[in-house]
């Protein structure tokens, strides 16, 4: 069956735009996260929804990051006033329900110049 | 707060020798631990899983993790290593359902088979 996707897979902006990632979980999933993952180093957790609320947002490192999964499916992942520290690669993963293993989409690599 | 090590960035093994990827890891409560596989331009990939049970856990691939409480560690292992397990190997934990639902990742340890 189909996988988490992810799109765009590759987006390059200028300091201080605005993005939006998107994430597709996988059918049924109601639980999704967002990470982000730097060069050289593990995945990092930013928020976790479960069905359409997100249930931990502890992760996000300030306001200018914000996320919403409005029909408890899809999930946007909104980054304002961007800055070049915010390049990275940002992962989503799904899961059935909490406490089983997250399934992840291949990633959005964000490039701030 | 719970965290994970992977106290080599690579390991290094010849082909058809056995392989240890070391992770340790620090929770409250009794931990969920994972052992993800990422290759080149891919996402990662899900290999294995302890949540209880047999301390020995099997996952895909012919990898394995045993599970020591005592020393709070989940090393990955594979009796015969190939040179397409070369990849970038993660461990991750995260609490009971009580607590926090996220993963903690380690840094990841890569693999390198040689031929």
């Amino acid at each position: 069956g189909a996988g988490v996707s992810q799109t765009p897979s590759n987006k390059v902006t200028e300091k201080g735009k605005y993005v939006e990632l998107r994430c597709d979980p996988i059918s049924g999933h109601t639980a999704l996260y967002w990470y982000r993952q730097s060069l050289g180093q593990g995945p990092e957790f930013l928020i976790y929804f479960q069905g359409t609320g997100a249930a931990d947002d502890s992760g996000l490192p300030n306001d200018r990051f914000f996320a919403v999964r409005p029909e408890g499916s899809v999930s946007t992942l909104k980054i304002q006033r961007t800055e070049r520290g915010d390049s990275a690669v940002y992962l989503c993963a799904s899961s059935p329900q909490v406490g089983n293993e997250q399934f992840f989409g291949p990633g959005t690599r964000l490039t701030v110049l | 707060a719970q965290s994970v090590a992977q106290p080599e960035d690579q390991v290094n093994v010849a082909e058809g020798n056995p392989l240890t990827v070391k992770c340790t890891y620090s929770v409250s409560g009794n931990p969920y631990l994972f052992w993800y596989v990422q290759y080149p331009n891919r996402g990662l990939q899900f290999l294995l899983k302890y949540i209880t049970g047999d301390n020995l856990v099997k996952g895909s691939y012919g990898f394995e993790a045993e599970f020591n409480k005592s020393q709070t560690s989940f090393h990955l292992k594979k009796p015969s290593a190939l040179v397409s397990d070369s990849a970038l190997y993660f461990c991750a934990v995260r609490g009971p359902l009580t607590g926090r639902r996220a993963l903690t990742f380690g840094s990841g340890t890569r693999l390198q088979v040689q031929p």
